[in-house]
Formats: structure tokens, sequence, C-alpha cells
């Protein structure tokens, strides 16, 4: 099976608490690509991180942070000194090897920064 | 400035008429695709194009076409047989089409919300 499981549905926390957004994957496949995306309330996705599966080591940008552990096939994303502007739905996303572009995405997570 | 541009942003339809959505890159990007998105739930693709005069199915392709006749132009027709059309459709497009390709980076325009009346 081929699929991606964001177990938490919705995430509220107060401005400036850190917030990780988990995100679990099966793929059959050794070489496949992860990402993220970003849903604001406007609609548009907008593209956050790709990785690679060959790929493990961690990255950091800006307050945004992603584990990628291969061996939990896990892909958290961390928001450090979470701000209002980070409220969206947040997808993670799947492309298995031999899928011919297809995008898997997992159901979201809608996180909730408040004042 | 360079991205893709989908309209309208709202379309509202009676039951029985045929509408289509509108989704054009300026990105020269090859790879082209729909996903149908409802309240709640991830994307599911709908159909996608690798190259100008071919298509492929998605998952959900039941009750849609499409036709790719501009490597600009990507349009998807939502028909009568669709049974559940209300939705919020995106479209998006990477660099390559080809196999070894396809698993560049997906951008996304910002989508058009069909409701039908």
């Amino acid at each position: 099976a081929q699929k991606v499981t964001q177990a938490q549905t919705e995430i509220s926390v107060v401005e400036k608490e850190d917030v990780t957004l988990d995100c679990v994957y099966e793929t059959r496949d050794t070489t496949y690509y992860l990402f993220w995306y970003k849903q604001p309330p406007s609609g548009e996705l907008v593209f956050l991180i790709r990785r690679n599966s060959f790929d493990e080591q961690n990255e950091i940008s800006g307050r945004y942070s992603w584990n990628f552990q291969k061996s939990t096939s896990s892909f958290n994303f961390t928001i450090t000194a979470s701000q209002v502007v980070d409220s969206a739905v947040y997808f993670c996303a799947l492309i298995p090897h031999r899928n011919t572009g297809k995008l898997i995405f997992g159901q979201g997570t809608t996180l909730q920064v408040k004042p | 400035d360079g991205g893709i541009t989908q309209s309208p942003k709202y379309l509202f339809r009676k039951e029985g008429q045929n509408v289509t959505l509108s989704c054009e890159q300026n990105l020269n990007h090859d790879a082209m695709y729909w996903y149908r998105q409802d309240p709640g739930q991830g994307l599911r693709l709908i159909y996608y194009s690798q190259i100008v005069n071919d298509f492929q199915k998605g998952d959900i392709a039941e009750g849609y076409s499409v036709s790719r006749e501009k490597k600009e132009s990507f349009p998807l027709t939502v028909t009568s047989a669709q049974k559940n059309p209300t939705a919020f459709y995106l479209c998006a497009s990477s660099i390559a089409g080809d196999s070894t390709a396809s698993t560049d980076t997906q951008y996304f325009g910002p989508g058009t919300r069909l409701t039908v009346l």
C-alpha cells in the first residue's frame, strides 16, 4: 500500500509555542519523495519542502524544521515560535518513484495559532 | 510574473450542465495536473498530462474530461455525469513530464471553487 497518514486532524496553540505536525508514510519503493505543503485560508497550496528518500539529513528553514526518519517512516514538521500567520492546513505528500508524478496526500492537519 | 492561474475563482452550475475550469501556466512546465479537494480531506488526482496532446486518468476521472492542446493550458470539463461535482479544484504543474522526472515538485494554482445549485 502507498499511503500518507496525518493523525492529527486539528492542533491549536498559542502564539510563540512550538508545534510539531506528524506525518507517517507507507510505500514499497526504496526511492521516493516526500513533500510538505501549506494551504492558507485563501486555498492555494504553497510548496514548503521536498525530501528525497536517500537524503536523511534534517532541514531547517527559519522557524521551520523537518525531521525525516526512514526507520520509522516519518517526516515530521516543526514550527518554532509559532505565529498567527502560520494558521493554515498543512499537507504531507508522497510521490513513490514508480508512480508517474501522482502526489499521494495525507488528510491534512489544521493548525490554529491563537494570539 | 511566472505562475499558474485558474479561472474563475468561484463557479456556480445548475444540475445537468457541463462547465469548464481554466488552468494556464507560464512556467514552461511540461506536466500539468488536476486535483479535487473535498472539505476536510486531502487532494485526489483527477487527470494529468505529461506532454502536449497526451493525458492520463487519475484516481477519480469519472465524470471529468480534459484536453492538452497547448503546453500552457490544461482545461478541465466537469460533465453532468459527475454525481457530486461541488468541490474545490486545484491545478498544478511540474517541470518535466517524462517518467524519470515525474517526481518533480508540483506547484499549484489558486483554485476554483465549484458549487452545484
